[in-house]
């Protein structure tokens, strides 16, 4: 079966960095999506990897490994409007979107 | 970037009436649309993908008879959720894939709200 895992939960300190891990297992791969998604909202794209390697966006990076089935998302420089759940999410070989059930990032004063 | 809009944003309805919610492209063409579920921490739960002019495609344990999907033009599609129930109060989000970005990017609505009471 297809299984994408990340935490459940995180908590993190403002100012600091947080590493938010997703391992995935699916039939076939062409590429990973980190979406932001506020509490009773709609997601929105943060980033999308398709090749091994990271990709910067600003206070936000998104790290590919594609032999390992292992992605991350590295926030910076961390504010309080950055507490939500980040969810991972592989396109597989039948060009479905696989969701992680998402990881809840908690920011601390 | 590309928009998509819903409509309403939220609604309340008594059991067994039925909710109709729209999903709209803004400022391109969708030939695919998704319609999601989302249940309180939970996460996204995909129902159906509507292609525009055939069937929607549902996912396993989806009641089609029960969420009528209709994509009848490139920018639009509707869910309608037939005699509600309280367990289908939900946060349904749809969402759109433009066939202009080179990778396979879903745009998501703002979704809807749907209380059942």
């Amino acid at each position: 079966g297809q299984n994408i895992d990340q935490p459940t939960e995180m908590t993190a300190t403002e100012g600091a960095i947080v590493q938010i891990n997703c391992t995935y297992q699916t039939s076939g791969f062409n590429g990973l999506f980190w979406y932001q998604q506020h509490a009773g909202e709609a997601p929105t794209f943060l980033s999308y990897n398709v090749l091994d390697g990271l990709e910067e966006k600003g206070r936000f990076s998104s790290f590919l490994s594609r032999s390992k089935g292992y992605s991350y998302l590295l926030l910076k420089e961390l504010q309080m409007k950055d507490s939500a759940s980040y969810l991972c999410a592989v396109i597989d070989s039948n060009y479905q979107l696989i969701w992680g059930a998402g990881t809840k990032l908690i920011i601390k004063p | 970037g590309a928009v998509v809009s819903q409509h309403p944003s939220w609604v309340i309805c008594k059991s067994g009436t039925s909710v109709k919610i729209e999903c709209r492209s803004l400022d391109f063409q969708a030939t695919t649309m998704f319609w999601y579920r989302q249940f309180p921490k939970q996460s996204l739960m995909l129902m159906a993908t509507s292609n525009e002019g055939s069937k929607a495609t549902y996912e396993q344990g989806v009641e089609k008879d029960k969420f009528l999907i209709n994509h009848a033009s490139l920018t639009l599609s509707t869910l309608t959720v037939t005699s509600a129930h309280p367990e289908d109060s939900s946060f349904y989000i749809c969402s759109a894939r433009d066939p202009g970005v080179s990778y396979n990017e879903q745009f998501f609505g703002p979704g809807t709200r749907l209380t059942v009471l």
